[in-house]
């Protein structure tokens, strides 16, 4: 059985442009949750998916969006990169209405 | 904004010996949770306590939850090499989804 899925594994990006990360989650899982960590630090939430609809998010400007698929896969976008955005960039997905997430292996996201 | 702080911020031990990291937060609580995170890879879920139980087992780990002093413990015991990693308690208040995290303990186990 399949954890939860992440691509790309690393990635490596220009001030200014935009990126889009992938999540495929945990079979039998339909929340999906997004977190930001930096270098030294804990996850920072970034958002929740479920139902295909935002259902909670955290303190992230509005250049932080994100989508979830009628499968419950989600995607991340990050417009306008800034070089404060560079961090590990990690998925999570949960049953519904139960904690305990599971974690995918995360997108090393550098922004130059 | 990060809820808790994890003490102590390092932690070094020799195999066999007991692992002690602690946790504290700010507000109420509806669970708290602790993960383990390797080479700042994916987290793992390890243990979660509702904030109406005091103390949970789960193979060599044991957490506590003081909700009077909002804190918490995460005890490892007879830890192996293997152990080494980061690990951080991660609350969850009521009505909300989000897990909100501390800063991490990194525990070193040396052969």
């Amino acid at each position: 059985d399949a954890g939860v899925t992440q691509s790309p594994t690393h990635l490596i990006k220009t001030r200014g442009q935009q990126v889009t990360l992938r999540c495929s989650p945990k079979s039998g899982h339909d929340t999906v949750s997004w977190y930001q960590q930096a270098l030294g630090q804990g996850p920072q939430f970034i958002f929740q998916y479920y139902e295909e609809e935002e259902r909670q998010r955290g303190n992230f400007p509005d250049r932080f969006s994100g989508h979830q698929f009628p499968n419950y896969s989600s995607e991340l976008n990050v417009n306008a990169l800034l070089l404060g955005d560079s961090a590990l960039y990690l998925c999570a997905s949960s049953p519904t209405d139960l904690y305990g997430y599971t974690f995918g292996s995360g997108t090393r996201l550098t922004v130059v | 904004s990060q809820q808790g702080e994890e003490d102590p911020q390092a932690l070094s031990i020799q195999e066999g010996e007991n692992a002690t990291m602690n946790c504290s937060y700010k507000t109420s609580i509806n669970n708290l949770q602790w993960y383990r995170q390797n080479s700042g890879r994916g987290l793992v879920h390890l243990i979660l306590i509702r904030s109406n139980e005091r103390e949970k087992h789960s193979g060599r780990l044991r957490v506590t939850l003081d909700t009077s002093k909002k804190s918490s413990s995460l005890l490892i015991t007879a830890s192996r090499a293997a152990d080494t990693a980061s690990y951080f308690c991660a609350t969850v208040q009521g009505g909300s989804e989000k897990l909100v995290f501390g800063k991490g303990t990194k525990l070193t186990v040396n052969p």
